[in-house]
């Protein structure tokens, strides 16, 4: 059974950098790519980034400059790392995978149940 | 970016009508025929669940009762007979270009 969890720190100061863990079983990363998107109020859904099984990876421009995806195939683990926080940030966060098998998709058939990360002082 | 905007926001349909939400993307998001928009289906407190994929595609264990439809910029979720569960917001979004973008969403409410 394919799954992905989202573990992450729930509240970061403003200007603090965000880590967030994504677990997957039932299938390979060296196989399938895994994305992350969140989910806000005032923006609604939002494509972030992905890595692929190869290990590259794609940002969405307005946020490049901030964001950081990297993972440890080993450990069936994606990490998203973003830096200067600020409220408008805050949303639940959301890993996925990519269903095509040693391709990419851009679209999005399993997801994370999400971790939310509020912005606050 | 490519702007997919979805309506109505809302619709209320009665339990085995058809409800119909549509997808209008600012740019053609079809192309050596493909049509490169994805629904998803979102319940409170869960995360999206992917319904169809290039437009008319139906994801695996999703009813038949879900259709897609559409080309170009217009594109068409069709939901015949709804049925109670189907109360949820539905999303739209495209994989046409960087950066893939969601519609605002359509909440349906079963009467």
């Amino acid at each position: 059974q394919v799954q992905l969890k989202e573990s992450g720190p729930g509240l970061v100061a403003p200007s603090q950098s965000l880590s967030i863990t994504c677990t997957v079983s039932g299938f390979s990363l060296t196989s399938y790519g895994v994305h992350w998107v969140r989910q806000s109020p005032g923006k609604g859904l939002e494509w972030l980034g992905v890595i692929w099984a190869g290990g590259s990876t794609n940002y969405n421009s307005a946020l490049m400059s901030r964001l950081s995806i990297s993972k440890d195939n080993s450990k069936s683990q994606v990490f998203l790392k973003m830096n200067s926080l600020q409220t408008d940030d805050t949303a639940m966060y959301y890993c996925v995978r990519d269903p095509f098998y040693y391709g990419s998709s851009w679209y999005f058939d399993v997801w994370g149940a999400g971790t939310t990360v509020t912005v606050s002082s | 970016d490519i702007v997919l905007t979805q309506s109505p926001a809302s619709l209320a349909v009665s339990l085995g009508q058809r409800a119909t939400i549509s997808c209008r993307a600012s740019k053609s998001v079809s192309t050596s025929g493909y049509n490169y928009i994805h629904w998803y289906q979102q319940k409170p407190g869960q995360p999206p669940k992917l319904l169809i994929y290039l437009a008319s595609n139906l994801e695996s264990g999703v009813p038949a009762r879900f259709s897609g439809s559409g080309s170009g910029t217009d594109f068409t979720l069709n939901i015949h007979p709804v049925e109670e569960e189907d109360a949820a917001t539905y999303y739209c979004q495209h994989s046409r270009e960087l950066p893939p973008t969601f519609g605002g969403g359509t909440e349906l409410e079963i009467k």
